[in-house]
């Protein structure tokens, strides 16, 4: 257990469902971040944010739209998406945006199959 | 550009050898260095880091690194490798104003009994 927490670990999900992946940390940690895991790719960043705003958004298509009500919470809604988008989707947070020196905590992940 | 590179895309050792893994980067600046390690179905945990000072650093599970600023390289070594290290290793370096990791591309190591 590292301390931030995604739910679900598993999501099936038809191209028409719409659906949402969350991440919780209470560690204090006010930066967290969305990460894009496919096989054979490189980690790919999605979205950024620190102290609930978003700063990063990495060229990501609308049908991933992300939401942070407060530090500690990080959702990805997810509607309309393509097979392609199957992945296992990441979260992570840091103390905040700018500790340089603090690498990032990662969740365990939800692995995403669309059908 | 910043960048990573991780030469080796997958690596076999035997149970006892000794490991090196390789890590080459691309920064203008001191750059924050970082190993990850993911198990299968798990998230990167982190094994350790470098941001200045003695430039040969421990980590856990009995892993080190050494930052070579001239080799523009953070190898990652373990003198005894055992069959629990069998995962994937991800350097990554802090860019930036903020330190944004960026990420290599990945080494999966395969440990032989």
């Amino acid at each position: 257990e590292t301390g931030v927490t995604q739910t679900p670990r598993h999501l099936v999900m038809g191209m028409t469902n719409k659906k949402s992946l969350k991440c919780e940390q209470h560690l204090g940690h006010n930066a967290m971040y969305w990460y894009k895991q496919s096989a054979k790719k490189p980690l790919e960043l999605m979205f950024v944010y620190n102290f609930k705003e978003q700063t990063e958004n990495n060229s990501v298509p609308s049908r991933f739209s992300p939401e942070c009500p407060n530090s500690s919470h990080l959702f990805l809604h997810l509607h309309t998406l393509q097979p392609e988008d199957s992945a296992l989707y990441l979260c992570a947070s840091r103390l905040g945006q700018d500790s340089r020196r603090d690498g990032y905590t990662f969740g365990s992940g939800t692995r995403l199959t669309v059908v | 550009a910043q960048s990573v590179t991780q030469p080796d895309i997958h690596i076999t050792v035997s149970e006892g050898a000794s490991l090196e893994l390789r890590c080459n980067y691309s920064y203008g600046a001191t750059p924050y260095l970082f190993w990850y390690v993911q198990s299968p179905g798990q998230g990167l945990q982190l094994l350790l880091k470098y941001f200045s000072g003695d430039t040969l650093v421990q980590g856990i599970k009995g892993f080190e690194a050494e930052f070579k600023r001239s080799q523009s390289s953070f190898n990652l070594r373990k003198p005894s490798v055992h069959w629990s290290d069998a995962a994937e290793y991800f350097c990554a370096v802090g860019t930036g104003n903020t330190g944004k990791l960026i990420f290599g591309q990945g080494t999966t190591l395969q440990v032989k009994p």
